[in-house]
């Protein structure tokens, strides 16, 4: 079975703290996302990553930085934690190429105070 | 800008009802929708959509796409307790998700 796993399921940070969440997975898969997902706006999604070093911002980048230094893992950077970003974090991973589905970690909830 | 809309954002039901989820999108680059189902903790993939007119059913669940008026719908018929969740409808490629639909079974 295709694993996705983020590193805390649940988090608390202080304003103001650099925050890593870390996401790995263990089926080769080229394609790393990240998403927060809100009450009543769904998944949005923060940034993605077809290839080590390579990131794409996606809608609301704002706040969030990326890193992919090997295949296997990428992550979100908070570099400096508001109250705003309290959310669940979603990671996801996909082969390259077309018709390929997500595969999801289980979320970290995010709660900055 | 692409973007994926769902409607409606909330839906309370019936045991045995039917109900018909929505999905619309502009995506550039479009090759397929995918439908996932959401309960506690991660989205779990439902159905992949590439072709207009072809019916996917799986169970009481069913999903067929329009790529000339862009858009997809999930059908749920007899629905029941366990089908409460939040449905997502998602564009391959970035990836973009709709905000959802979430769904109130009650018995």
């Amino acid at each position: 079975d295709v694993k996705v796993t983020q590193s805390s399921r649940y988090l608390v940070k202080r304003t103001g703290e650099k925050v890593f969440l870390e996401c790995v997975q263990d089926m080769d898969h080229e394609n790393m996302f990240w998403y927060r997902q809100d009450p009543g706006l769904g998944l949005r999604l923060i940034y993605f990553s077809y290839d080590v070093k390579m990131k794409e911002k996606g809608d609301i980048p704002e706040g969030y930085s990326v890193s992919r230094e090997k295949k296997e893992r990428f992550s979100l950077i908070l570099e400096s934690a508001s109250t705003n970003q309290t959310s669940m974090y979603l990671c996801a991973s996909t082969f390259g190429g077309a018709y390929t589905e997500a595969f999801f970690g289980q979320g970290t909830r995010l709660t900055v105070v | 800008e692409d973007k994926v809309v769902q409607s409606p954002l909330s839906l309370v039901v019936h045991e045995g009802d039917t109900v018909t989820l929505n999905c619309s999108y502009e995506v550039t680059n479009f090759r397929s929708l995918l439908w996932y189902k959401q309960e506690k903790k991660a989205p779990t993939f439902l159905f992949m959509l590439t072709s207009s007119g072809i019916e996917k059913k799986s169970g009481r669940l069913s999903s067929i796409l329009d790529k000339k008026e862009l858009f997809s719908i999930l059908n749920i018929t007899a629905t029941q307790t366990g089908d409460s969740a939040i449905y997502l409808c998602a564009a391959d490629g970035k990836y973009i998700f709709g905000t959802g639909t979430r769904l109130k079974v009650l018995a």
